[in-house]
């Protein structure tokens, strides 16, 4: 069976730090990767997805990257943290087809202070 | 565009009560999905159920019922007799095709809160 794993779990940076969070997906190849933020209270907003190593789409200009550098990794990073990065990161996994169901992570919590 | 509406900010029922969330999407695609998620208060989502749009049959699983009219243009969730359990936002979304990856609309969630 397939399982996404996400780390840290939660995270306390300042303001102006770098930020690294990873998200990893076991018994599935070649899967649709995606990164959503979760403000408090809120909905969720896509940020980035890959549907392969090194390919990735931007849904909203941010301070935030993504990198896939492997086919089940997927990494989001900021080289300088903002006050209003604070939020809830999801990492979700899907199949091929663009019908296929979403999957997520437990997600890190990420406050910037 | 995609859009989905979830009207209902927060319910709060009591126990053993039946709650009925609401979903409503807007799509121009003839073919989509419709999926509803169970966030507990942990944070992670967890998947319920997916229908297509040419299967218009209600389900039922255990306590949980949803029943999909695209004459409404609703994908409704019901909770039968609640348990504390269930607390937890509630998010409704809409996939259509996209060309390659999974173009997914939540709607903006309900919080659902069982009382004993």
């Amino acid at each position: 069976s397939q399982t996404i794993h996400q780390w840290p779990a939660t995270l306390v940076q300042p303001v102006g730090s770098p930020l690294s969070l990873e998200c990893t997906v076991e018994g599935t190849s070649n899967p649709n990767l995606y990164w959503y933020r979760q403000a408090a209270g809120r909905g969720l907003q896509l940020l980035f997805y890959s549907v392969g190593i090194g390919q990735i789409s931007s849904e909203v200009p941010q301070n935030l990257s993504a990198s896939r550098p492997q086919d089940r990794q997927f990494i989001l990073s900021s080289k300088k943290l903002l006050l209003s990065d604070s939020g809830f990161y999801l990492c979700a996994w899907a199949g091929l087809a663009s019908t296929d169901t979403q999957y997520f992570g437990p997600g890190t919590r990420l406050t910037v202070l | 565009a995609q859009k989905v509406t979830q009207a209902q900010t927060e319910i709060s029922v009591v126990e053993k009560e039946d709650v009925t969330l609401d979903c409503v999407y807007e799509t121009r695609d003839t073919t989509y999905y419709l999926f509803w998620y169970k966030q507990p208060p942990s944070g992670e989502l967890v998947f319920l159920i997916r229908r297509n749009s040419f299967d218009e049959q209600n389900e039922i699983s255990g306590r949980y019922s949803w029943n999909f009219q695209k004459s409404t243009s609703s994908f409704n969730f019901t909770i039968t007799a609640s348990q504390v359990v269930d607390s937890a936002v509630y998010f409704c979304a809409l996939s259509g095709s996209s060309g390659g990856y999974q173009k997914v609309t939540f709607g903006t969630g309900t919080k659902l809160q069982v009382i004993p």
